[in-house]
């Protein structure tokens, strides 16, 4: 069965710093994947996805993630950390052949310090 | 600008009642879902459609229902809220594609407090 572990569930970094989001999932085939932002009391956006070809994908606000099939991982990361960066995060994938459904991982609330 | 909206933000309930949360799309999308999401337990899928009339049970479909007699609207049914429903409730669209899955699109979410 597909699985997604989103191992912090908390991380707090000083505005500025960089910023590694993990995230591994358990899938028999090259997966979908996705990292979603969830801002507060608002829905999810989607940040970036990966479905084939170069496994270092750049998404939007700055960020990127890198594929990596040996460790089934799919981590998130930001080069300087904002402010209005502060939110949960979560992580997805999808399978082929489904009906678009996604699994989500438990997500990772992230706080900046000024 | 691509866009599910979901009908209310907030909703206060009594434990009983029958609640309805609704979902439209302006995307001509085949498939909706409703997903609830509570803390430390991320998003869990409760029924999806992927046409007017289906529905699939996901992976919490229990004290729920739904409907989707349009292809734009997609409801959740509450039949007899009970506080254990309280809950953060997300609303997705994903169209359809061969044997692929793009990334979806969520509505706002509507809190949902049952007392």
């Amino acid at each position: 069965a597909q699985s997604v572990t989103q191992p912090d569930i908390h991380i707090t970094v000083s505005e500025g710093a960089s910023l590694e989001l993990r995230c591994n999932y358990s899938y028999g085939a090259t997966p979908y994947l996705f990292w979603y932002v969830q801002s507060p009391g608002q829905g999810l956006q989607l940040l970036l996805k990966y479905f084939s070809g170069d496994t270092l994908v750049q998404g939007i606000k700055g960020f990127e993630a890198e594929f990596k099939r040996s460790q089934s991982s799919f981590n998130l990361r930001k080069p300087s950390v904002h402010w209005s960066d502060a939110a949960e995060y979560f992580c997805a994938v999808g399978a082929r052949g489904s009906q678009g459904n996604l699994i989500f991982g438990k997500g990772t609330k992230l706080s900046v310090k000024p | 600008d691509v866009k599910v909206t979901q009908s209310s933000r907030y909703l206060v309930k009594r434990t009983g009642e029958k609640v309805f949360l609704e979902c439209v799309q302006d995307m001509d999308h085949e498939n909706m879902f409703w997903y609830r999401q509570d803390p430390g337990l991320g998003l869990r899928l409760i029924y999806f459609s992927y046409d007017v009339k289906m529905k699939e049970k996901g992976d919490i479909p229990e004290g729920y229902s739904v409907s989707r007699e349009k292809k734009e609207r997609f409801s959740l049914i509450l039949e007899s809220a009970s506080t254990n429903q309280t809950s953060m409730y997300l609303c997705a669209s994903t169209p359809r594609g061969s044997f692929m899955v793009t990334e979806a699109f969520f509505g706002q979410g509507t809190r949902l407090t049952v007392v």
